[in-house]
């Protein structure tokens, strides 16, 4: 079967470092990817890796290491509009679905 | 840029009642995706159609149904609708190849089943 990890909650103040780990167990692996969503809204596409080491875009940077199953998002300088529950999520091969890990809610405060 | 659109944005529909959702995914992109998601809950993946042909089927009931038409806009259509059927519906695609990873959202639909 398919399951993914994520912390429920992650806290941080303004400015600082936070990141967010996923752990995953899928039959196949194409890739990982990482999603914001506010509340309301539409999940929004961030970051994704394929190979393991890492990207970065922005203030958000992306990890993987394939050996271990396992990524991490790293959002660095947070910002309160930053504020909102990010997603993991596995591909496990092309022109499958992408499986959603449960997501983890982030609370950046003043 | 041109972003997934969908519609309605609301729906609200009476138990056994029928609701079509309707999805126009961004030009060039060769795979759509159905996803339902319940309040604090991650998106579930319901069905995916790549280059219009059924790819891919999740967690859907057999009361859903869904295609992808030959202008690649596609439909969900959901039958004797139950009150656990109100959720947010989201469309999505993604680009071919190198970009296969990325998965781009509409906006979603919003549907309440009373």
């Amino acid at each position: 079967g398919q399951s993914l990890e994520q912390p429920s909650e992650v806290t941080a103040v303004e400015g600082a470092i936070v990141q967010i780990n996923c752990t995953y167990q899928t039959s196949g692996f194409y890739g990982l990817s990482w999603y914001q969503q506010h509340d309301g809204g539409a999940p929004t596409f961030l970051s994704y890796n394929a190979l393991d080491g890492l990207e970065e875009t922005g203030r958000f940077s992306s990890f993987l290491s394939r050996s271990d199953s396992y990524g991490y998002l790293l959002l660095q300088e947070l910002q309160m509009k930053d504020s909102a529950s990010y997603f993991c999520a596995v591909r496990e091969d092309y022109g499958q679905n992408f499986v959603f890990g449960p997501g983890t809610r982030l609370s950046v405060l003043p | 840029a041109a972003g997934v659109i969908q519609s309605p944005r609301h729906l609200i529909k009476e138990k056994r009642e029928t609701a079509t959702l309707k999805c126009y995914p961004i030009p060039r992109h060769d795979t759509v995706y159905w996803y339902q998601q319940g309040p604090g809950q991650d998106p579930q993946f319901l069905i995916s159609f790549y280059e219009k042909m059924q790819s891919d089927k999740g967690s859907i009931p057999d009361r859903f149904s869904a295609q992808q038409f030959s202008d690649y806009h596609s439909e969900l259509n959901m039958s004797s609708l139950e009150l656990g059927d109100s959720a947010l519906y989201f469309c999505a695609s993604s680009p071919p190849r190198d970009r296969g990873m990325e998965l781009h959202f509409g906006n979603g639909t919003r549907l309440t089943v009373t």
